[in-house]
């Protein structure tokens, strides 16, 4: 699986959106964007996920770059409760596979 | 929304004693995982049952270490003997064969004395 460089911290004022950068320069073509986030060491939290295309739900939206070397997760009204440590994963979607998680930005959200 | 449920959520053993820790995975899921996180570190995968055996395990889950499925609805960790090593927050998680997303536990807290 491809490795991940993401910012060790951030900060985002509440109400604004929060945009995490990741890069995966070495990426495959079949290889996901997975986003997870963690809360104070509640269970990770799946967010979101892409291949190409930029996805959004009613968590955040995913923008991937056009050459898949780089993405960004979107938060776009974050709340004081988005304080997370967030996780930026590659790897082949395949029944079962494990997650290799990084050390993530710590996102924190300021009032 | 379907939760992962994880018992006890906090545990104190001494070492060199066994635990098992418990875990109620999704109903209809069919993959199951154990992660463990020592505090202040990362997320580590131990392993992955599938079809009621191991499908993949890290280095870290060693001889000391089991799974089992007893049932159609448990899926527990066994620690065989417990070093004060082995204390970190243990993570159950779960997946079916459509979803892009595991669901992960809230976690066991063990700790060893």
């Amino acid at each position: 699986d491809a490795k991940t460089t993401q910012p060790p911290s951030m900060d985002c004022a509440e109400g604004r959106a929060a945009n995490l950068p990741c890069n995966h320069s070495t990426i495959s073509g079949n290889e996901y964007v997975y986003w997870y986030r963690q809360i104070h060491s509640q269970g990770p939290q799946y967010i979101i996920h892409g291949l190409k295309n930029n996805e959004t739900n009613e968590m955040a939206s995913l923008i991937i770059t056009e050459d898949r070397k780089s993405s960004t997760l979107i938060l776009p009204h974050a709340t004081l409760r988005d304080t997370a440590v967030y996780y930026c994963i590659v790897r082949v979607y395949n029944q079962g596979g494990k997650l290799i998680f990084g050390q993530g930005t710590e996102l924190s959200v300021k009032p | 929304e379907p939760e992962v449920t994880q018992t006890p959520s906090h545990q104190v053993t001494q070492m060199g004693q066994e635990v098992i820790l418990r875990c109620v995975p999704i109903s209809n899921h069919l993959y199951f995982y154990w992660y463990r996180q020592i505090l202040g570190q990362k997320v580590e995968f131990l392993v992955s049952f599938y079809n009621n055996e191991i499908s993949e395990k890290s280095e870290i889950f060693d001889d000391q270490f089991s799974v089992e499925r007893p049932d159609g609805s448990n899926f527990t960790l066994k620690i065989r003997s417990t070093k004060l090593e082995d204390s970190a927050m243990y993570f159950c998680a779960s997946s079916d064969s459509t979803s892009y997303g595991y669901t992960f536990g809230s976690g066991t807290r063990l700790t060893v004395v």
